[in-house]
């Protein structure tokens, strides 16, 4: 199974901010790597995909790249809707695997 | 409106079974890989089971702590997809999501989700 290890777990960060969160996969997956927004009591909204494609209606400060093991999320210019959790997917292959998760926080 | 609605959730005790069903509007079921993901109280997200389109011959994909105890299925005619769950455990207790996966742009992804069903396994 291919294993996702997604850093930081928790950042505090403030209105503004750049932030970015890394995504490294055990194994080769190209770029069939997701992210996806979550907020509290609320399904998961898909981000970006194949790595580095921002989905329709998601704002431009949210950028993706990487390839092959080392992934990256980047939230420029952080806004009070953005505070939540982020999960990186990997759709390489079965089995599905999610990363851990990074719970972005006010500071 | 192009939705997906999961119900049947509740609370069951371990070693029960309970059924959970995910209804799909606005889009024909068939056409798509469907897959159940969960996520337990205060956890991240699991992938649970997956199940490919018609195209596909609707074969099945599981998560290695479910597999033998959870069952993916889908009624094309009813737009519906069913997740059969069956000897329980204490560690199956989370909200499950059913989701629409969609190959688009050099990509697979989640492109729609539905709000979840809350399963409590305890005794």
């Amino acid at each position: 199974d291919i294993q996702l290890t997604q850093s930081p777990s928790f950042l505090s960060a403030s209105v503004g901010d750049t932030v970015t969160i890394t995504c490294r996969a055990s194994q080769d997956i190209s770029s069939f790597l997701v992210w996806y927004q979550q907020k509290p009591g609320k399904a998961p909204k898909l981000l970006i995909y194949a790595a580095s494609t921002l989905q329709s209606g998601v704002p431009s400060r949210f950028s993706g790249s990487g390839s092959g093991t080392e992934f990256t999320l980047t939230i420029s210019s952080l806004q009070p809707e953005d505070f939540a959790s982020y999960y990186c997917q990997q759709l390489h292959s079965y089995p599905v695997t999610f990363g851990g998760g990074t719970k972005v926080e006010i500071k | 409106e192009v939705q997906l609605v999961e119900s049947g959730g509740g609370s069951v005790q371990p070693g029960g079974s309970l059924r959970l069903s995910c209804a799909a509007s606005g889009f024909a079921l068939s056409d798509h890989y469907m897959e159940w993901v969960r996520q337990a109280p205060g956890k991240g997200l699991e992938w649970v089971a997956g199940s490919r389109n018609k195209a596909n011959s609707y074969t099945t994909e599981y998560a290695a702590s479910v597999k033998g105890r959870l069952t993916i299925s889908r009624d094309d005619s009813k737009n519906s997809l069913y997740l059969q769950m069956n000897s329980l455990k204490t560690e199956d207790t989370a909200v499950y999501y059913c989701a629409r996966d969609v190959a688009a742009g050099g990509g697979w992804y989640f492109d729609l989700w539905g709000r979840g069903t809350l399963v409590t396994v305890s005794s």
